[in-house]
């Protein structure tokens, strides 16, 4: 399978608790993005890397909220401190470098996040 | 701020009839996405969208964009069970991250 694959898809903390997750993209695809899904919404954009740059962050992505992408491919989100309104799905997905004029983007499973 | 707003928000609809999900942004854009996601599910891509007077079409679904009228529609034609899901809209912000920003969903029953 040569999707965007993401560990792990579940996850339940306590608050206060550190946790990372983890999102393997498609091979080749330089852009990568992290959304987080809450129930009954869409995905709302959290930040962005091109390569392992990250160019942009969502001003939902506080203090506590750390995402590196060291050689360019897999990326991880880590979250300190977890807090009860943390919990929510995480949705990673990538898109491809050759396409500059639109950004169809393909997103993996998700790591569904829950803060007891 | 930029919006995205689909309605209606929920769909209740009985196998082979037609129906028309709308998809109204706030920002000028001319490329819109639509995303098809199954409840626990991640999203799946339908259609992309790249211009003015754009129409896709797959199976029962075709959707369309105005970008004058800041605009999108899915319409569903004979449904059938197998399309009860959620769809959403996504507006392409063009620059910066190219990020995506998402209507809060069309969540679709098809009764048999």
């Amino acid at each position: 399978d040569t999707g965007v694959s993401q560990n792990p898809r579940h996850k339940i903390t306590k608050r206060g608790q550190n946790v990372t997750f983890r999102c393997d993209p498609i091979s080749e695809h330089n852009r990568l993005y992290w959304y987080r899904q809450t129930l009954g919404q869409g995905p709302e954009f959290l930040t962005y890397f091109q390569n392992e740059a990250q160019l942009e962050k969502s001003r939902l992505l506080s203090d506590r909220f750390s995402a590196e992408r060291p050689k360019g491919s897999f990326s991880t989100l880590e979250i300190q401190r977890t807090e009860q309104g943390d919990s929510a799905m995480y949705l990673c997905a990538s898109s491809p470098r050759d396409r500059p004029t639109y950004n169809e983007q393909f997103f993996g499973p998700g790591t569904r996040l829950t803060v007891l | 701020e930029l919006k995205v707003e689909q309605n209606p928000l929920f769909l209740s609809m009985q196998e082979g009839k037609n129906y028309t999900i709308y998809c109204n942004y706030s920002t000028t854009s001319d490329r819109l996405y639509w995303y098809r996601q199954d409840p626990g599910k991640s999203l799946e891509s339908l259609f992309v969208l790249l211009s003015n007077g754009a129409v896709k079409q797959e199976g029962r679904l075709m959707a369309s964009l105005d970008t004058k009228a800041r605009l999108s529609t899915l319409h569903i034609t004979a449904a059938v069970h197998d399309l009860s899901a959620t769809y959403f809209c996504a507006v392409d912000m063009i620059v910066g991250a190219n990020n995506l920003f998402f209507g809060t969903g069309t969540r679709l029953t098809v009764i048999p």
